[in-house]
Parts: structure tokens; sequence; C-alpha cells
């Protein structure tokens, strides 16, 4: 089955610097890219998402890429904030799924110091 | 806003009691899902329900588990039996369509912290 990679598990940041989170998935067929923040304690919730059919998606301070050749996306944010510091989530939806069924990657914390 | 529903917000129980967890998804979505996280760790999925039977399911969801739609609101997850390793966050959550649409977002609801003892 699906099996998606996520590094790193933490990241610290300043203040206005970028962030980068990569994963890796296992399965070709995987179609469907979305990622998702949850804070202490709450829901995750879906920031930016991409499918296999585009290489690359921006909303605002938040960009995915995506290489299907070499199995691997990125969540990129840029001008960070205290306010992003949460956990991020990325995940894949594996072949023949539908789109809520998600096979998720470890997580990635992110700190965002002041 | 629509929002998916979940209650208890926390349980506790005891080993080997039967557990029901309810959810009420976003009254127009037709696709209704569970996940799990326990504590620190990855969101997991569990089981994914349309049309009143399952349509997916994972390894986690063995023969203890089931799900079902009780009436035209509520998505409900059981445990038969629950042991220690059940203790985790069990998220519902709900979509509209298989497809990959760009309106087709999971929604996931806040949550039902479960702790067996």
């Amino acid at each position: 089955g699906e099996n998606v990679e996520q590094h790193p598990s933490t990241l610290s940041v300043q203040e206005g610097d970028s962030a980068v989170i990569k994963c890796t998935y296992s399965d070709s067929a995987s179609n469907y890219f979305p990622w998702y923040k949850q804070e202490l304690g709450k829901r995750p919730q879906l920031i930016i998402d991409i499918r296999s059919n585009v290489g690359e998606k921006k909303d605002q301070r938040i960009a995915v890429t995506l290489n299907k050749t070499a199995k691997h996306f990125s969540l990129h944010i840029t001008e960070t904030q205290p306010e992003d510091s949460a956990v991020y989530f990325c995940a894949a939806s594996p072949r023949g799924g539908s789109q809520g069924n998600l096979i998720f990657g470890k997580g990635t914390k992110l700190s965002v110091k002041p | 806003e629509p929002e998916v529903t979940q209650t208890p917000s926390h349980q506790v129980t005891q080993m080997g009691q039967e557990v029901i967890l309810r959810c009420v998804p976003i009254s127009n979505h037709l696709y209704f899902y569970w996940y799990r996280q326990i504590l620190g760790q990855k969101v997991e999925f569990l089981v994914s329900f349309y049309n009143n039977e399952i349509s997916e399911k994972s390894e986690i969801f063995d023969d203890q588990f089931s799900v079902e739609r009780p009436d035209g609101s509520n998505f409900t997850l059981k445990i038969r039996s629950t042991k220690l390793e059940d203790s985790a966050m069990y998220f519902c959550a709900s979509n509209w369509d298989k497809g990959f649409s760009g309106a087709n977002v999971l929604t996931f609801g806040a949550g039902s912290r479960l702790t067996v003892l």
C-alpha cells in the first residue's frame, strides 16, 4: 500500500524566514496530495492541496510543489509568522481511493520564533 | 460555515467495554470517514462509508470496529471491546463526492478523545 515519509520531524525558524517541509510517497498511482495544519489539541485543517496534473500551486504565503517522477512533494511557507507554529501533515490519496481516503505522513512540528 | 460535529469530546472507559463515538457530518455530504490519531503520532485512516456501506477500510479497522448510519444525520463508530491501545483521538470527516474536484475538501470534526484504562 501507499507509504508517505515526511521530513523534518521538527523545524524551527525565525519569524520572517521561509520554511520547507518535504514528503515522499511510494504509490505512483496516487494523484491527490493535501497538506494539513494541526494546532495543539485541534482538528487537522486543509491549508493547500495539489493534484498530479499540476506541478506547483500557490496561495499567498503558502506553495506546494509536486515532482511526480521523483514521487515527492513539498510545502513552502514564506515570511513565516508566529501563528504559523503548528504541526503540518502531508498526505496522499492512494490508488483507486477517494479523495477522503488519505495516508498521512508523520508530521512536522514547526516553531516560528518571534 | 458548516461543521462536522462529534460527541463526546472525551470518553474514559475500562478495558473490555464497548464504546460508541458519534458524528454528525455536514448535511449535504455523502462520504463519511473515521480517522484516529494516537497522541503525538500521525493521523491514520480507519474507514470510509458511502450509501450505507463501507467503501474502504484499513488494516486497523478489524472486527472490533463497526460503523453505522442509524438515521439520516448520525454516523457512529463502535468499538466492541476496547483495548489499551485503542486510546487515541478519533476524528470523523466528511466530503460530498469521491472525486477530486477543487471544492471537495475533506472536513474534519473536532475529535473524540478516547482513554482506555
